[in-house]
Protein backbone atom coordinates (compact mmCIF):
# COMPACT_ATOMS: atom_id res chain seq x y z
CA UNK A 1 0.00 0.00 0.00
CA UNK A 2 1.50 3.43 -0.51
CA UNK A 3 2.15 5.26 1.99
CA UNK A 4 1.77 8.83 3.03
CA UNK A 5 3.76 11.32 5.30
CA UNK A 6 2.48 14.51 6.97
CA UNK A 7 3.43 16.45 9.62
CA UNK A 8 2.87 16.01 12.85
CA UNK A 9 1.49 19.67 14.24
CA UNK A 10 0.36 22.58 12.53
CA UNK A 11 -1.29 26.42 14.14
CA UNK A 12 -3.14 28.54 12.16
CA UNK A 13 -5.10 31.74 13.33
CA UNK A 14 -8.47 31.82 13.17
CA UNK A 15 -10.53 33.17 9.79
CA UNK A 16 -7.17 32.41 8.32
CA UNK A 17 -6.29 29.80 5.35
CA UNK A 18 -4.37 26.79 6.54
CA UNK A 19 -2.97 24.84 3.85
CA UNK A 20 -2.47 21.35 5.38
CA UNK A 21 0.71 19.18 2.73
CA UNK A 22 0.81 15.50 2.30
CA UNK A 23 3.43 13.64 0.75
CA UNK A 24 3.01 10.24 -1.12
CA UNK A 25 5.69 9.88 -3.31
CA UNK A 26 4.48 6.18 -3.65
CA UNK A 27 1.40 6.76 -4.98
CA UNK A 28 0.05 4.76 -8.10
CA UNK A 29 -2.09 5.42 -11.09
CA UNK A 30 -5.28 4.14 -9.60
CA UNK A 31 -4.68 5.33 -6.03
CA UNK A 32 -7.42 7.84 -5.03
CA UNK A 33 -6.30 10.56 -2.54
CA UNK A 34 -9.01 10.98 0.56
CA UNK A 35 -8.66 13.26 3.84
CA UNK A 36 -10.41 12.12 6.95
CA UNK A 37 -10.19 14.92 10.13
CA UNK A 38 -10.93 13.69 13.43
CA UNK A 39 -12.53 16.08 16.12
CA UNK A 40 -11.86 15.63 19.76
CA UNK A 41 -13.93 12.97 21.26
CA UNK A 42 -15.54 12.15 17.75
CA UNK A 43 -15.69 9.47 14.80
CA UNK A 44 -13.42 10.32 11.85
CA UNK A 45 -15.24 12.62 9.28
CA UNK A 46 -14.32 12.43 5.63
CA UNK A 47 -13.51 16.03 4.24
CA UNK A 48 -12.69 15.44 0.42
CA UNK A 49 -10.93 13.29 -1.80
CA UNK A 50 -9.67 13.01 -5.37
CA UNK A 51 -7.65 11.27 -8.25
CA UNK A 52 -5.81 13.63 -10.55
CA UNK A 53 -7.88 16.93 -10.63
CA UNK A 54 -7.88 19.63 -8.33
CA UNK A 55 -11.20 19.30 -6.04
CA UNK A 56 -13.76 21.53 -3.69
CA UNK A 57 -16.74 21.17 -1.52
CA UNK A 58 -18.57 22.97 1.21
CA UNK A 59 -15.59 22.00 3.58
CA UNK A 60 -12.51 22.18 2.20
CA UNK A 61 -10.47 22.30 -1.26
CA UNK A 62 -7.90 19.93 -2.58
CA UNK A 63 -4.62 20.53 -4.28
CA UNK A 64 -2.92 17.62 -6.41
CA UNK A 65 0.35 18.12 -7.41
CA UNK A 66 1.04 17.03 -11.07
CA UNK A 67 3.00 14.51 -10.43
CA UNK A 68 0.41 13.17 -7.84
CA UNK A 69 3.20 12.36 -5.27
CA UNK A 70 2.06 15.61 -2.97
CA UNK A 71 -1.62 17.09 -1.89
CA UNK A 72 -2.31 19.86 -0.26
CA UNK A 73 -5.58 20.31 1.78
CA UNK A 74 -6.88 23.72 1.77
CA UNK A 75 -9.21 25.33 4.64
CA UNK A 76 -9.92 28.72 3.34
CA UNK A 77 -10.80 30.32 6.44
CA UNK A 78 -10.24 28.26 9.69
CA UNK A 79 -12.44 28.48 12.76
CA UNK A 80 -11.79 26.95 15.96
CA UNK A 81 -14.52 23.97 14.83
CA UNK A 82 -11.66 22.94 12.77
CA UNK A 83 -8.97 22.27 15.32
CA UNK A 84 -8.54 18.00 14.89
CA UNK A 85 -6.56 15.91 13.52
CA UNK A 86 -5.75 15.23 9.78
CA UNK A 87 -5.44 12.36 7.85
CA UNK A 88 -4.14 11.94 4.59
CA UNK A 89 -4.86 8.23 2.94
CA UNK A 90 -5.08 6.41 -0.48
CA UNK A 91 -7.42 3.54 0.20
CA UNK A 92 -6.27 0.36 -0.95
CA UNK A 93 -8.15 -0.39 -4.69
CA UNK A 94 -10.03 -3.52 -3.92
CA UNK A 95 -10.94 -2.94 -1.22
CA UNK A 96 -11.13 0.68 0.47
CA UNK A 97 -9.57 -0.10 3.38
CA UNK A 98 -7.57 2.57 5.00
CA UNK A 99 -4.60 2.41 7.28
CA UNK A 100 -4.64 5.59 9.05
CA UNK A 101 -0.88 7.21 9.87
CA UNK A 102 -0.44 10.24 12.59
CA UNK A 103 -2.03 13.00 10.55
CA UNK A 104 -1.42 16.08 11.43
CA UNK A 105 -3.08 17.92 14.22
CA UNK A 106 -4.85 21.29 13.81
CA UNK A 107 -4.43 24.04 16.14
CA UNK A 108 -6.83 27.15 15.56
CA UNK A 109 -6.01 30.18 17.58
CA UNK A 110 -8.18 32.49 17.94
CA UNK B 1 -24.92 12.52 12.13
CA UNK B 2 -23.34 9.85 9.62
CA UNK B 3 -25.81 7.37 9.85
CA UNK B 4 -23.94 4.53 11.36
CA UNK B 5 -24.78 3.42 14.57
CA UNK B 6 -22.78 1.82 17.14
CA UNK B 7 -23.53 0.44 20.44
CA UNK B 8 -23.41 0.43 23.38
CA UNK B 9 -21.53 3.57 23.96
CA UNK B 10 -19.55 2.75 26.90
CA UNK B 11 -18.87 -0.92 27.90
CA UNK B 12 -16.79 -1.66 31.08
CA UNK B 13 -16.15 -5.22 31.94
CA UNK B 14 -13.30 -7.29 33.75
CA UNK B 15 -10.25 -9.08 32.71
CA UNK B 16 -11.30 -12.35 30.62
CA UNK B 17 -14.56 -11.46 29.89
CA UNK B 18 -15.94 -11.63 26.39
CA UNK B 19 -18.25 -8.62 25.01
CA UNK B 20 -19.62 -8.23 21.48
CA UNK B 21 -20.08 -5.04 19.66
CA UNK B 22 -22.62 -3.98 17.09
CA UNK B 23 -22.64 -1.60 14.35
CA UNK B 24 -25.32 -0.60 11.84
CA UNK B 25 -24.09 0.76 8.51
CA UNK B 26 -25.80 3.77 6.65
CA UNK B 27 -28.24 2.61 4.85
CA UNK B 28 -27.00 1.22 1.32
CA UNK B 29 -23.73 0.61 2.55
CA UNK B 30 -22.90 -3.34 1.79
CA UNK B 31 -19.14 -2.72 3.28
CA UNK B 32 -18.39 -2.45 7.25
CA UNK B 33 -14.73 -1.62 8.66
CA UNK B 34 -13.30 -1.88 12.10
CA UNK B 35 -10.88 0.06 13.70
CA UNK B 36 -9.37 -0.11 16.88
CA UNK B 37 -7.88 3.36 18.56
CA UNK B 38 -6.08 3.48 21.57
CA UNK B 39 -4.04 6.76 22.88
CA UNK B 40 -0.33 4.99 22.37
CA UNK B 41 -1.48 3.52 19.04
CA UNK B 42 -3.53 5.32 16.71
CA UNK B 43 -5.93 4.30 14.60
CA UNK B 44 -5.30 0.42 13.59
CA UNK B 45 -7.31 -1.15 10.77
CA UNK B 46 -8.83 -4.49 12.37
CA UNK B 47 -11.02 -6.19 9.91
CA UNK B 48 -13.50 -5.37 6.74
CA UNK B 49 -16.73 -7.06 5.40
CA UNK B 50 -18.70 -6.34 2.00
CA UNK B 51 -22.14 -8.10 1.77
CA UNK B 52 -21.66 -10.67 4.38
CA UNK B 53 -18.26 -11.58 3.19
CA UNK B 54 -14.71 -10.96 4.83
CA UNK B 55 -12.65 -8.87 2.48
CA UNK B 56 -9.54 -7.82 4.03
CA UNK B 57 -7.94 -8.09 7.41
CA UNK B 58 -5.20 -6.05 9.18
CA UNK B 59 -4.09 -6.03 12.98
CA UNK B 60 -6.69 -8.06 14.48
CA UNK B 61 -6.28 -10.55 17.25
CA UNK B 62 -6.89 -14.00 17.04
CA UNK B 63 -8.83 -13.16 20.51
CA UNK B 64 -10.99 -11.21 18.09
CA UNK B 65 -13.63 -12.03 15.58
CA UNK B 66 -16.41 -10.53 13.51
CA UNK B 67 -19.31 -10.97 11.06
CA UNK B 68 -21.57 -9.42 9.28
CA UNK B 69 -25.02 -10.34 8.97
CA UNK B 70 -27.71 -10.51 5.90
CA UNK B 71 -28.88 -7.05 7.33
CA UNK B 72 -26.03 -5.87 6.97
CA UNK B 73 -25.18 -5.00 10.37
CA UNK B 74 -21.93 -6.30 11.97
CA UNK B 75 -20.55 -7.37 14.97
CA UNK B 76 -17.21 -7.41 16.56
CA UNK B 77 -16.45 -9.88 19.42
CA UNK B 78 -13.40 -9.66 21.56
CA UNK B 79 -12.88 -12.27 24.38
CA UNK B 80 -10.36 -13.43 26.76
CA UNK B 81 -10.10 -9.23 27.21
CA UNK B 82 -6.64 -7.77 28.52
CA UNK B 83 -6.25 -4.49 30.20
CA UNK B 84 -4.60 -3.41 26.60
CA UNK B 85 -7.64 -3.66 24.91
CA UNK B 86 -9.31 -1.35 26.26
CA UNK B 87 -9.68 1.07 23.67
CA UNK B 88 -12.27 3.64 21.41
CA UNK B 89 -13.58 1.03 19.20
CA UNK B 90 -15.13 2.44 15.45
CA UNK B 91 -16.98 1.20 12.69
CA UNK B 92 -17.06 2.72 9.84
CA UNK B 93 -18.98 1.83 5.95
CA UNK B 94 -19.05 2.82 2.78
CA UNK B 95 -21.51 1.70 -0.48
CA UNK B 96 -18.76 -0.42 -2.03
CA UNK B 97 -15.37 -1.61 -2.29
CA UNK B 98 -14.28 0.91 -4.59
CA UNK B 99 -11.13 3.23 -3.52
CA UNK B 100 -13.71 6.34 -4.81
CA UNK B 101 -16.01 5.84 -1.97
CA UNK B 102 -16.10 7.62 1.10
CA UNK B 103 -16.26 6.12 4.36
CA UNK B 104 -18.78 7.15 6.83
CA UNK B 105 -17.46 6.75 11.21
CA UNK B 106 -19.57 5.97 14.04
CA UNK B 107 -19.39 7.64 17.28
CA UNK B 108 -17.66 4.43 18.58
CA UNK B 109 -17.77 2.56 21.53
CA UNK B 110 -15.62 3.02 24.33
CA UNK B 111 -13.93 -0.52 25.89
CA UNK B 112 -12.73 -0.16 29.31
CA UNK B 113 -11.46 -3.66 31.19
CA UNK B 114 -10.57 -3.34 34.37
Amino acid sequence: DAKTTQPNSMESNEEEPVHLPCNHSTISGTDYIHWYRQLPSQGPEYVIHGLTSNVNNRMASLAIAEDRKSSTLILHRATLRDAAVYYCILPTYNNNDMRFGAGTRLTVKP
Amino acid sequence: DSGVTQTPKHLITATGQRVTLRCSPRSGDLSVYWYQQSLDQGLQFLIQYYNGEERAKGNILERFSAQQFPDLHSELNLSSLELGDSALYFCASSVSTSNRAEAFFGQGTRLTVV
